[in-house]
């Protein structure tokens, strides 16, 4: 049982936007920052977003991350094939908690 | 660029003790701000951090796995070792190290499986 909570699956068609949610607590997301991971199949995970809506050098512009209270939000736009994978929020929990992961959610692109 | 391999054995009995060992490049745990972390994931099933070394020395560990593991740097060697004691077949997973207080690099990633 994952500490941040995740839907299981999400879907869209191409071009869609999508958005995958992720609830934790205020000694988790309501008091740390936010980071979303992209895995693909058969790889590791590659960060997507840091610091709640902070994209790194690379990633596209249509991944979007928000954060509000204690819930946080991924928001993928103009969807595409190639963002068919399973997608990982995580946060910073306060002492002793250390980093925790939501149980993933599987984004397929029908 | 900052590369990171994880490696170690790819089988373990019951209640042999895992050592793994993260080598890393194009960083250095002796400067400042720096940590490399471990992470695993169960086939099929979500990641979960295992533990954290920072650049001083400062560790972190799962408090539910804290009692089972250590992790240990050697910066002349640039290495991060990690040892889980009392292996069990739900230990089975990929372990990955990644670097960084948000996981920005992740080495590939190590499977191993723990059966008699």
């Amino acid at each position: 049982q994952s500490v941040l909570t995740q839907p299981p699956s999400a879907s869209g068609t191409p071009g869609q936007r999508v958005t995958i949610s992720c609830s934790g607590s205020s000694s988790n997301i309501g008091s740390n920052y936010v980071c979303w991971y992209q895995q693909l199949p058969g790889t590791a995970p590659k960060l997507l977003i840091y610091r709640n809506n902070q994209r790194p050098s690379g990633v596209p512009d249509r991944f979007s991350g928000s954060k509000s209270g204690t819930s946080a939000s991924l928001a993928i736009s103009g969807l595409r094939s190639e963002d068919e994978a399973d997608y990982y929020c995580a946060a910073w929990g306060d002492s002793p908690s250390g980093w925790v992961f939501g149980g993933g959610t599987k984004l397929t692109v029908l | 660029q900052i590369t990171l391999t994880e490696s170690g054995p790819t089988l373990v009995q019951p209640t042999q003790t895992l050592t793994l060992t993260c080598t890393f490049s194009g960083l250095s745990l002796s400067t400042s701000g720096v940590s490399v972390g471990w992470i695993r994931q169960p086939p099929g099933k979500a990641l979960e951090w295992l533990a954290l070394i920072y650049w001083d020395d400062d560790k972190r560990y799962s408090p539910s796995l804290k009692s089972r593991l250590t992790i240990t740097k050697d910066t002349s060697k640039n290495q991060v070792v990690l040892t889980m004691t009392n292996m069990d077949p739900v230990d089975t997973a990929t372990y990955y190290c990644a670097h960084g207080s948000a996981f920005d690099i992740w080495g590939q990633g190590t499977l191993v499986t723990v059966s008699a």
